[in-house]
């Protein structure tokens, strides 16, 4: 499979815990995004990597929030001391160029946490 | 004022009828536009984007683009059951946005036999 993939699939915990989300975009790919995407909402931005640079970030994305991608390859998304409102579908997406004359975002499968 | 917001759902329509699906985005310098689909549990993916004021078509798909109107929309000609599905409208500000996308709420479609 050559599309985005993201593990795991399903995440469920506890308030307080840390979560870790991998992200594992199309190879060739050297543009990445994560979205947050609540029910009945449509995805919102939340960082954007260019290779390994993380170039933007979202006033969303707290302190708690934290985001890298090593190596420009794969990225991973914490959250610490979750709470129960960051339950959401997280969404990882890439592209080979910016979205400029509509250059398609690629999105993975997404991860759906729920904190208890 | 939201950045980007799309008519109110849920729309139902009959199979083989043209369901009509609308947006409205607030910043002037966006410079492309995206529509993409989700269904039920699934991620969105890209059915259409435009960039240029007029209409655009892609099978039984149609997008229109007024920017002066800040107007966006998409046609699905000969709706099937198959269409039933939320329907995100997104735009690229460009400059210093890197590529994000802004999205809409989402419109359910439902199309029924």
């Amino acid at each position: 499979d050559t599309g985005v993939s993201q593990d795991p699939r399903h995440k469920i915990t506890k308030r307080g815990q840390n979560v870790t989300f991998r992200c594992d975009p199309i190879s060739e790919h050297n543009r990445l995004y994560w979205y947050r995407q609540t029910l009945g909402q449509g995805p919102e931005f939340l960082t954007y990597f260019q290779n390994e640079a993380q170039l933007e970030k979202s006033r969303l994305l707290s302190d708690r929030f934290s985001a890298e991608r090593p190596k420009g390859s794969f990225s991973t998304l914490e959250i610490q001391r979750t709470e129960q409102g960051d339950s959401a579908m997280y969404l990882c997406a890439s592209s080979l160029r910016p979205s400029g004359r509509g250059n398609e975002q690629f999105f993975g499968p997404g991860t759906r946490l729920t904190v208890l | 004022q939201k950045e980007v917001e799309q008519n109110s759902g849920p729309l139902s329509v009959p199979e083989g009828a043209i369901a009509s699906l609308n947006c409205t985005y607030s910043d002037r310098g966006s410079q492309s536009f995206f529509w993409y689909r989700q269904y039920s549990g699934k991620s969105p993916e890209l059915i259409m984007f435009i960039y240029s004021n007029g209409d655009k078509e892609d099978g039984r798909f149609t997008a229109q683009l007024n920017k002066a109107s800040q107007y966006v929309s998409l046609l699905i000609r000969d709706s099937q059951p198959s269409d039933s599905a939320t329907y995100l409208c997104a735009f690229y500000a460009g400059g210093t946005s890197y590529g994000k996308l802004t999205f809409g709420q989402g419109t359910i479609l439902t199309v029924h036999p």
